[in-house]
């Protein structure tokens, strides 16, 4: 069975600041993986999806890397903002199921 | 384009009782699908379909239904609510036969609580 794992649960960071966010996965036999963005009390928002054959994804300040064979993905923001906190999921499939695993996500406070 | 939009937003329901959460979108997307995230537990895969009269169940199907009589529509019922129904219920969908295959819209969300 498929796991998703997103460390830390939380984190806060001045604003200004890079940061990495992390998400593993068990079962390297992806077919891809995307990242979401949720704010409290609304739906997910796709952020950058990252077909199994690419490496990485980039919009605007966002860059999305992905290692299948170590089962890893990370989000990195660049010059973080106060309008980026929010919880950030990220999301798999799997090469022959119809259903994606969801990572409890990771919330970020950007402090002014 | 809406999206995808969800009704209602809030909904209170007594232990027993029946009820439909509504899901449309307007995106012509054959995959469309319900999760519940709960506190701790992430989202949950409920019922999703791969187009117009197929549906199948995910990990938590007990004690819902859908149909998909349109390409548009994905309503999904409560048969008989229980307080372990009491969650925040979201519709997704996107083009192909996976969720992930292309961009992921998911609704608002629907917050159902079950007294």
């Amino acid at each position: 069975k498929q796991e998703v794992t997103q460390i830390p649960a939380a984190l806060s960071v001045p604003e200004g600041e890079n940061l990495v966010l992390n998400c593993s996965f068990t079962d390297s036999a992806i077919y891809n993986l995307q990242w979401f963005r949720q704010d409290p009390g609304k739906g997910l928002t796709s952020l950058l999806l990252i077909q199994s054959s690419q490496r990485e994804q980039t919009s605007g300040r966002l860059n999305a890397s992905l290692d299948k064979s170590s089962g890893r993905s990370t989000l990195y923001i660049a010059a973080s903002q106060p309008g980026d906190s929010a919880t950030y999921l990220c999301a798999v499939s799997r090469a022959n199921a119809g259903k994606s695993t969801f990572g409890d996500g990771t919330t970020l406070t950007v402090k002014p | 384009n809406a999206g995808v939009t969800q009704t209602p937003k809030f909904q209170v329901l007594k232990t027993g009782q029946s009820m439909t959460l509504q899901c449309a979108q307007d995106m012509n997307h054959e995959y469309m699908s319900w999760y519940r995230q709960d506190p701790g537990m992430g989202l949950r895969l409920i019922h999703y379909s791969v187009g117009a009269g197929i549906t199948d169940q995910g990990e938590v199907p007990n004690g819902y239904n859908v149909s998909r009589s349109t390409t548009e529509d994905f309503p999904l019922r409560l048969l008989s609510a229980a307080p372990s129904q009491t969650s925040v219920y979201f519709c997704a969908s996107s083009s192909g036969v996976r969720l992930l295959n292309t961009e992921a819209f998911f609704g608002q969300g629907t917050r159902l609580t079950v007294v």
